[in-house]
């Protein structure tokens, strides 16, 4: 199985601050890398889908980039509603797994 | 606009049986393959199995391979996770997914599956 690892675990940020989220692969996936938002108690919302496209209605501060095993979503100036735990997947192959999430707080 | 609504959780003793189902709205669902992906209480999230939009491709997790069951009807747009020998660690939160790209797109809201005696 691939094993994905995110870091960091957790991150504290202000409002505005740009934040670098990273997910690295045991194994290269090639751009098959995708990356989710989740709220408490909500279910998981696609963000960033092949590594770097923006899924349809995501605000533009989100990004993605990155190939083979190393990978990372930036979001260029936090919003509030931004608070959240994000989880990078990757879709190379099955099983498909997940990062262990990285929960961005307020500073 | 895409819909997903699970049902069929709720408490179930070890060793126990419980039929998930996921009604499908908003899109042509015997176009799309569908998932399953559950959340334990307070962890992450790991994928649990696949359809193709056909039925002729499916695939499991390691973790429910011969417990559990996927399966659709395209005629009624659902999706159905027949879980058998249930154990403490199927608890979790299942999400039916629908996939964009090679991604899981579209999410239900959840249903919570309890495994406890």
């Amino acid at each position: 199985d691939i094993q994905m690892t995110q870091s960091p675990s957790s991150l504290s940020a202000s409002v505005g601050d740009r934040v670098t989220i990273t997910c690295r692969a045991s194994q290269s996936i090639n751009s098959y890398l995708n990356w989710y938002q989740q709220k408490p108690g909500k279910a998981p919302k696609l963000l960033i889908y092949a590594a770097s496209s923006l899924q349809s209605g995501v605000p533009s501060r989100f990004s993605g980039s990155g190939s083979g095993t190393d990978f990372t979503l930036t979001i260029s100036s936090l919003q509030a509603e931004d608070f959240a735990t994000y989880y990078c997947q990757q879709s190379y192959n099955t099983p498909w797994t997940f990062g262990q999430g990285t929960k961005v707080e307020i500073k | 606009e895409v819909q997903l609504v699970e049902s069929g959780g709720g408490l179930v003793q070890p060793g126990g049986s419980l039929r998930l189902s996921c009604a499908a709205s908003g899109f042509t669902f015997s176009s799309y393959s569908m998932n399953w992906v559950r959340q334990a209480p307070g962890k992450g999230l790991e994928w649990v199995s696949y359809m193709s939009s056909s039925s002729s491709t499916i695939y499991y997790a390691d973790s429910v391979k011969g417990r559990f069951t996927i399966s659709r009807d395209n005629a009624k747009n659902s999706l159905y996770l027949q879980m058998n020998s249930l154990r403490a660690e199927d608890t979790a939160v299942y999400y039916c997914t629908r996939g964009v790209s090679d991604a899981f797109g579209y999410w239900g809201q959840g249903t919570l599956v309890t495994v406890s005696s």
